[in-house]
């Protein structure tokens, strides 16, 4: 079964600095990885997504993933946070074998110190 | 493109009525859409998937019979929560996608559900 984890439950950072969140996932074939963003009370944003190619990928909001098959991992990256990039992100992993469905991460919350 | 819409955006009822939640592809044809039940401070939990002009398929532990899946075009689908008390209360999302978007979900805006 897939299954995807988000080790940190929270990340506080403050604004001007960088910002890494971690995801690990558990998927018996080629998966396809996503990083999503929601505000408070709002749906999901796609902020990127991985199906191959170039393991360094870049989204949107100044944001960037990177692939690492032999570590199981997608990591977030964004150089220099704004106060506005305070919100919940979810990793989710899916793939053909899926049958098109998502497994989400338990989500990691990120607080900006002004 | 690609906006998927919920109406309504939150909604109040008393226990033991149903509610019926709205999940429309705005400018694409969606050949399947999912529905998804998300706790205060937890991540999503997919409820079950539908394909248009067939039956949803559900995911282990949710009842088919309380949570309605309608996927009547390839444009709309229904989530209708018969009998509601108040642990169904949620907020409940759906997304949908296409085929030739293979594995791309478009999320909507979510449904906040508050039974009385």
């Amino acid at each position: 079964a897939q299954s995807v984890t988000q080790p940190d439950i929270h990340i506080t950072v403050s604004e001007g600095a960088s910002l890494e969140l971690r995801c690990n996932y558990s998927y018996g074939a080629t998966p396809y990885l996503f990083w999503y963003v929601q505000s408070p009370g709002q749906g999901l944003q796609l902020l990127l997504k991985y199906f191959s190619g170039d393991t360094l990928v870049q989204g949107i909001k100044g944001f960037e993933a990177e692939f690492k098959r032999s570590q199981s991992s997608f990591n977030l990256r964004k150089p220099s946070v704004h106060w506005s990039d305070a919100a919940e992100y979810f990793c989710a992993v899916g793939g053909k074998a899926a049958g098109n469905k998502l497994t989400f991460g338990g989500g990691t919350r990120v607080l900006v110190k002004p | 493109g690609a906006v998927v819409s919920q109406h309504p955006s939150w909604v109040i009822c008393k226990s033991g009525t149903s509610v019926k939640i709205e999940c429309r592809s705005l400018d694409f044809q969606a050949t399947t859409m999912f529905w998804y039940r998300q706790f205060p401070k937890q991540s999503l939990m997919l409820m079950a998937t539908s394909n248009e002009g067939s039956k949803a398929t559900y995911e282990q532990g949710v009842e088919k019979d309380k949570f309605l899946i309608n996927h009547a075009s390839l444009t709309l689908s229904t989530l209708t929560v018969t009998s509601a008390h108040p642990e169904d209360s949620s907020f409940y999302i759906c997304s949908a996608s296409v085929a030739a978007a293979y594995n791309e979900q478009f999320f909507g805006p979510g449904t906040r559900l508050t039974v009385l």
